[in-house]
């Protein structure tokens, strides 16, 4: 079956401190994965895909085939990075659905 | 704004009532894709639209449909609502091409007494 996990509801670190959220996933095919985020009043929006492996916000997420996993990663966490994270997994193409995991609120204390 | 958009906000019903959420895509996206966030289920997938035609069909109860009209806007039937039914439901769009980007509306907050 198609899943997405990400085992954390809520992940608290302070200021400055390095931070991993963690997705791990099950797929037969060639997995194409993203994170998007949902900053507090806002609507979800992408983060970063797997595909063009760049660095957003000081993001990154390095997808490991071996581990089914695609954590992302931050090595400095800031106040305003404070949100929920999804991880998610397209099938079916390019005009593939998303599945999501369960999704991981990160609080950034000062 | 140009982006996708969700009416109504918020909508407050009964059980055993009908509802229809709408849903205007960003200009030019041809794909249109529904997913309802519960508490409990997390997001998941409803039903895609493809410049008009039904796509993909995830965990589409019978009671609800959708459809996509000729100007690419779409809408979600929800029928016969249940207590269970009260979610937020989110549209998003997409281009065609490879690699592309679903873009979120903000939701429409449906609340089933």
């Amino acid at each position: 079956a198609q899943r997405v996990t990400q085992p954390e509801k809520l992940l608290s670190v302070f200021k400055g401190a390095p931070v991993e959220l963690k997705c791990n996933y099950s797929y037969s095919g060639s997995p194409e994965l993203f994170w998007y985020v949902q900053y507090s009043r806002q609507r979800l929006q992408l983060l970063l895909r797997h595909i063009s492996r760049e660095s957003i916000k000081g993001f990154t997420a390095d997808l490991n085939k071996g581990e089914t996993s695609f954590h992302l990663k931050k090595p400095f966490a800031q106040e305003e990075d404070s949100a929920m994270y999804y991880c998610a997994l397209r099938r079916g193409g390019s005009q593939g659905n998303l599945i999501f995991g369960k999704g991981t609120k990160l609080s950034v204390k000062p | 704004d140009s982006g996708v958009t969700q009416t109504p906000k918020h909508l407050i019903t009964a059980t055993g009532q009908r509802v229809t959420l709408r849903c205007s895509p960003r200009s030019g996206d041809l794909s249109v894709y529904w997913y309802q966030q519960s508490l409990d289920q997390g997001l998941q997938f409803l039903i895609q639209y493809y410049n008009g035609e039904e796509r993909a069909k995830g965990n589409i109860l019978e009671r609800f449909s959708a459809q996509q009209f000729p100007d690419l806007h779409s809408e979600l039937n929800l029928s016969s609502l249940e207590l269970g039914d009260s979610a937020l439901y989110f549209c998003a769009s997409s281009p065609s091409g490879a690699y592309n980007e679903q873009f979120f509306g903000p939701g429409t907050r449906l609340t089933v007494l």
